[in-house]
């Protein structure tokens, strides 16, 4: 079975200071790994996927995340954050093993201060 | 942008009343889902379609039914509604391939519902 965790409810950060989103895996075959933003009364938007490749991967609105397989994570970076950036954050895998369809962590809560 | 539409966006009904939301993609992909999600929770998939006359339940148990007539149109319906319905219905679709894709979900605007 794969599963999806985001150990952090919500994430603080001062506007232009660096951003991150934690995301871990689990699948028995090799992930395929997304990260989605939701803002309010909004549906999900894709900002980036990691399929196979470059380990650093990078997505819309300057957002990159880097894939570690030896963590099974997939972590999103920012490096200066901005006041719109707030929003809920979900991260998803699909494994090849189990290719039918999505999984989506619980969702991860950023709110960047002014 | 994905081009994946719902109608309505919001809607507020009585109890016992027969809804549909409708849901439509002109990307021409085979897959289509419905997600529900309450405020600021996690996404809960409670339907899914690998294309024409194809329809799956999902991991969340629902008293709503889809239908797949046409590759472009999922609409997800109750037959009759209650105030434990009351949430938000996301629609998405991908691309299907098979069992191994790392194709993209993109997801529509969502429909609000509130059963009163």
């Amino acid at each position: 079975a794969q599963s999806v965790a985001q150990p952090e409810d919500q994430v603080n950060v001062a506007e232009g200071n660096p951003l991150t989103v934690k995301c871990t895996y689990s699948v028995s075959g090799n992930p395929y790994l997304f990260w989605y933003v939701q803002y309010p009364n909004r549906g999900l938007q894709f900002l980036l996927k990691y399929i196979t490749g470059d380990n650093l991967v990078k997505g819309s609105y300057g957002f990159e995340a880097e894939f570690n397989k030896s963590q099974t994570s997939f972590h999103l970076k920012k490096p200066s954050a901005l006041v719109s950036d707030s929003a809920l954050y979900f991260c998803a895998v699909r494994d090849d093993n189990y290719g039918q369809n999505f999984v989506f962590g619980p969702g991860t809560r950023l709110s960047v201060l002014p | 942008e994905a081009d994946i539409y719902q109608t309505p966006r919001y809607l507020v009904i009585g109890t016992g009343k027969k809804i549909t939301l409708e849901c439509s993609q002109t990307m021409g992909h085979d897959k289509m889902y419905w997600y529900q999600q309450d405020p600021g929770m996690e996404l809960h998939l409670i339907h899914y379609s690998y294309g024409v006359n194809s329809t799956e339940k999902g991991d969340l148990s629902s008293e709503s039914t889809v239908s797949r007539i046409r590759t472009e149109h999922f609409p997800l319906t109750l037959e009759s509604a209650r105030p434990s319905h009351t949430s938000q219905y996301l629609c998405a679709s991908s691309e299907y391939q098979g069992i191994i894709s790392g194709n993209t979900i993109y997801f529509g605007e969502g429909s609000w519902l509130t059963v009163v």
